[in-house]
């Protein structure tokens, strides 16, 4: 089974507009991480907010913020006020075992984001 | 602060040789952890080096291997390539057990 799981390929917005790309997660540890990162067509991972299984309130970073649903295991990244800047492939990923665990991250397939001006 | 920095940044290599990519994580970071992205398996874990000590493997054949140095920085190597070993191979550091991992713009690498 996946243990990242992200259904949307591909998506249109338009800039100044808010997007959430979707994440769901599949895991039996009750310590985890969740991650979101941005990679440009350049390559590099930039990594973009975390939200620890325990944290009681959703993370924000600037324009992101995580809507962490625990019982629903859903690690949805909202961006406010796109910019064109914005455009490039986003990936949801997963640290298991707590802070104290491995290093391990699980990706998923990823979300192409395009900006429309 | 400088980020993570990986050399090269592109490889041409051909079916059969070995290659040794490089990572230098940020200054104070002392875990380094290496991925492979081709459009196919997408990103999946390598291994990840501690204080010079390999803590975790992912699911790849023996011809991958890597080492980390006192100074934190680290290496992989492949050894007898094949096509399919065509990747971005991207390198990540934390401070530490259970921190962020941030990446460096990765290697692309083209086996003929």
């Amino acid at each position: 089974a996946q243990k990242i799981t992200q259904t949307q390929p591909g998506m249109f917005v338009q800039e100044k507009e808010a997007v959430t790309l979707d994440c769901t997660y599949d895991t039996s540890d009750q310590s985890y991480g969740l991650f979101w990162y941005k990679q440009p067509s350049s390559g590099e991972m930039i990594f973009l907010i975390y939200q620890g299984s325990y944290d009681e309130q959703n993370a924000t970073e600037g324009r992101y913020s995580l809507n962490f649903q625990k019982a629903r295991k859903s690690a949805n990244l909202v961006i406010s006020a796109s910019q064109l800047g914005d455009s490039a492939m986003y990936f949801c990923a997963m640290r298991e075992g707590g802070d104290f665990g491995n290093e391990k991250l699980t990706f998923g397939t990823g979300t192409r984001l395009t900006i429309i001006p | 602060k400088a980020g993570v920095t990986q050399t090269p940044r592109y490889l041409i290599k051909t079916r059969g040789q070995q290659v040794t990519l490089s990572c230098s994580p940020i200054s104070g970071h002392r875990s380094v952890s290496w991925y492979q992205q081709t459009p196919g398996q997408g990103l999946q874990f390598l291994f990840e080096y501690f204080s010079e000590t390999q803590r975790n493997k992912g699911n790849f054949p023996g011809r991958f291997s890597g080492r980390q140095f006192s100074n934190s920085r680290s290496e992989m190597n492949v050894s007898t390539l094949e096509l399919g070993d065509s990747a971005l191979y991207l390198c990540a550091s934390s401070l530490g057990t259970g921190l962020t991992q941030y990446f460096g713009p990765g290697t692309r690498l083209l086996v003929l």
